[in-house]
């Protein structure tokens, strides 16, 4: 078993739409989630970051944790074309540097 | 203020010869980080770094890969005899503390193709 799943996608949705992106993981040290936005030919960019469980809301974006559920979610609303990218989810824990990647979910935004 | 640096951005050896890859971190920044990314898969961490020394090395395979990060100079990650399934792009990442997430910056990686 993985140790951070995700949905490959790809995910096709109409510009406006509210996006909703999810992993599951089976580590339950696991403190910190992160979605990492990667746009095709380029390196991960940092969207998110949230600490145990709970919300966090950045603009359009919204990033959850269920750490009862070991669920992570990160909500996108008022898509647009520019978002179209691979959003990858991330777990660190806390006693260790390296990030636990999912495989990532394709998302096209068309207008 | 640059960003990571990675270079090659592209590469293209045979199989058997060596690949070096290059990474500069943002300035400052003292800790670096090596992932690797498979064709339709996440990254995969390979090892972290601080200056001269090599904290973690548990995602390295154990031969033909080596990784460094000189007191002066980017941090060098370095494939020996390279065969087809190395191909991928290697990506690195630095940050000024360690296990300060908000703070690890991603660079462009390098692509290497192995014929």
């Amino acid at each position: 078993q993985k140790e951070v799943e995700q949905d490959p996608g790809p995910l096709s949705v109409p510009e406006g739409a509210i996006v909703s992106l999810n992993c599951t993981y089976s580590n339950s040290a696991f403190q910190y989630f992160m979605w990492y936005r990667q746009y095709s030919r380029k390196g991960p960019e940092l969207l998110m970051y949230t600490y145990s469980s709970g919300n966090k809301e950045d603009g359009r974006f919204t990033a959850q944790v269920d750490k009862s559920s070991k669920y992570i979610s990160l909500f996108i609303r008022d898509s647009q074309p520019s978002d179209s990218a691979t959003y990858l989810c991330a777990t660190l824990s806390y006693n260790t540097d390296k990030l636990i990647f999912g495989t990532g979910t394709r998302l096209q935004v068309f207008p | 203020n640059a960003g990571v640096m990675q270079n090659p951005r592209h590469l293209v050896r045979r199989r058997g010869q060596e690949a070096r890859l290059r990474c500069s971190p943002v300035k400052g920044h003292s800790h670096v980080y090596w992932y690797r990314q498979l064709p339709e898969e996440g990254l995969k961490f390979m090892v972290y770094l601080q200056k001269e020394n090599i904290i973690d090395e548990s995602g390295m395979p154990k031969e033909r890969f080596s990784a460094e990060f000189p007191k002066e100079g980017p941090s060098i990650l370095r494939i020996q005899q390279v065969v087809r399934g190395d191909s991928a792009a290697y990506f690195c990442a630095s940050s000024p503390l360690r296990q300060n997430t908000d703070t690890q910056y991603f660079g462009p990686g390098t692509r290497l193709t192995v014929l």
